[in-house]
């Protein structure tokens, strides 16, 4: 069964504290994303990888950390530097960042809330 | 840098109305997908325009793009229920990499 999974949908997490939400798709895709979807608003792109071993920061970088270590794994970390991380944040991958094979196939989010 | 700016923000439609969301890029685009997510949902691909004027129709859905490759449209043929959502667009800047989502359109409809 493929696809590309978010855990846990639901996170809580103190104020101050790191939290590292989970990206995995097994769809052999090159190229994975990390968007940040706030109520009523749509998607702001956060870092994005083209191929492993390799990431870009996108437009709202700041307070936030990714890895791509593994083709099908591309975990985000949330720092205490993130001043406002409570969103939906949402995971995607494409077989190819540019060109004719670029359409993204998203996970099902994770909800973070911060108390 | 790139924008894509989505109009309208919201369209309240009663059952049975045509819906159009407009797309506009401030740069040209290699290619425009668009994208529905339910509520409490996440985004799923629609579709991929390539070719400029290009035009393509999914059942009561139709997709066109701009001769200049700056704007794009979706339009929908009287409206279900279950075309509530929301419909990004998104552009791809010519040799880029990097996907540009608008603020998206959220569609309700009343039966």
């Amino acid at each position: 069964d493929g696809g590309i999974t978010q855990s846990p949908k639901y996170l809580f997490r103190k104020e101050g504290q790191n939290v590292t939400l989970s990206c995995e798709q097994n769809l052999n895709h090159d190229a994975m994303y990390w968007y940040r979807q706030d109520p009523g608003q749509g998607l702001r792109l956060i870092y994005y990888s083209q191929i492993v071993n390799d990431f870009q920061k996108g437009d709202i970088a700041e307070g936030y950390s990714v890895s791509r270590e593994k083709k099908e794994s591309f975990p985000l970390t949330v720092t205490s530097a993130q001043k406002n991380p409570t969103a939906f944040y949402l995971c995607a991958s494409s077989i190819r960042a540019g060109g004719s094979y670029n359409e993204q196939f998203f996970g099902p989010g994770t909800r973070l809330t911060v108390l | 840098g790139q924008q894509v700016m989505q109009i309208p923000q919201y369209q309240h439609v009663q059952e049975g109305e045509d819906f159009t969301t407009y797309c506009n890029s401030s740069t040209t685009l290699s290619n425009i997908q668009w994208y529905k997510q339910r509520p409490g949902g996440h985004p799923v691909f629609l579709i991929q325009l390539v070719k400029s004027g290009e035009v393509k129709k999914q059942k009561r859905l139709t997709f066109q793009f701009g001769e200049a490759k700056k704007n794009s449209s979706l339009h929908i043929t009287a409206t279900q229920t279950t075309d509530v959502g929301t419909y990004f667009c998104a552009g791809l800047n010519t040799g880029g990499f990097k996907t540009i989502f608008g603020a998206g359109t959220r569609l309700f409809v009343k039966a």
